[in-house]
């Protein structure tokens, strides 16, 4: 079956500290990935998108990178977080055109 | 202007209501149009896709207006389990990527 995955569930990290969030996806291959990010009561906001390894597309400047090591891996860092990186990151995929997400990430920047 | 936009809300209305959300896009060449339902602390959840014609499924009825470049969601019959956070999304012409609503809420009350 097809099944994504992110980790962990929640996150507590000091201001400056880095930052690997990752999200793994089974039952596919070669799916496109996305990352977003969601904060506390606004819309979700597309950060990166990769339609293959090694393949990322940036939406908007930020402190926050995206890669894609493996076809069913993709992973969001951070070299030093900022009080406005807090959020929920929610990783998602498209099948047959409909698209779908993982469970999130909360994390809080302190 | 926003490519998608939604009235925030929130709606509050009574069990048993009918309730009906708009959402308005940008770009005329959008392909593809979905609802999603995200409830309080969780991912969103893919409700119905919408298609050209209208779609139904049980109390919920989709309907997609292209000359004035709005997508509709209504509730017939509204229960207390559908309160949550109504998101709409869009995908343009290059299918690369999905361009949400910042989600109407939705409340109803016994």
């Amino acid at each position: 079956s097809q099944t994504i995955h992110q980790w962990p569930a929640t996150l507590v990290q000091p201001v400056g500290s880095p930052l690997s969030l990752e999200c793994t996806v089974e039952g596919t291959s070669n799916p496109n990935l996305y990352w977003y990010r969601q904060a506390a009561g606004r819309g979700l906001q597309l950060l990166f998108y990769s339609v293959g390894i090694g393949q990322i597309s940036s939406e908007v400047p930020q402190n926050l990178s995206a890669s894609r090591p493996q076809d069913r891996q993709f992973i969001l860092s951070s070299k030093k977080l900022l009080l406005s990186d807090s959020g929920f990151y929610l990783c998602a995929w498209v099948i047959a055109e409909e698209q779908f997400f993982g469970p999130g990430t909360r994390l809080t920047v302190l | 202007r926003k490519e998608v936009e939604q009235d925030p809300g929130p709606f509050n209305v009574p069990e048993g209501a009918t309730v009906a959300f708009n959402c308005t896009y940008s770009n005329s060449a959008s392909q593809s149009f979905f609802w999603y339902r995200q409830d309080c602390r969780k991912e969103p959840k893919l409700l119905m896709s919408v298609y050209s014609s209208g779609n139904e499924d049980g109390r919920f009825t989709a309907q997609l207006n292209r000359a004035s470049q709005y997508i509709s969601l209504l509730i017939r019959d509204s229960k207390l389990s559908d309160s949550a956070t109504y998101l709409c999304a869009v995908a343009p012409s290059s299918a690369s990527k999905i361009i949400f609503g910042s989600g109407t809420r939705l409340s109803i009350r016994p």
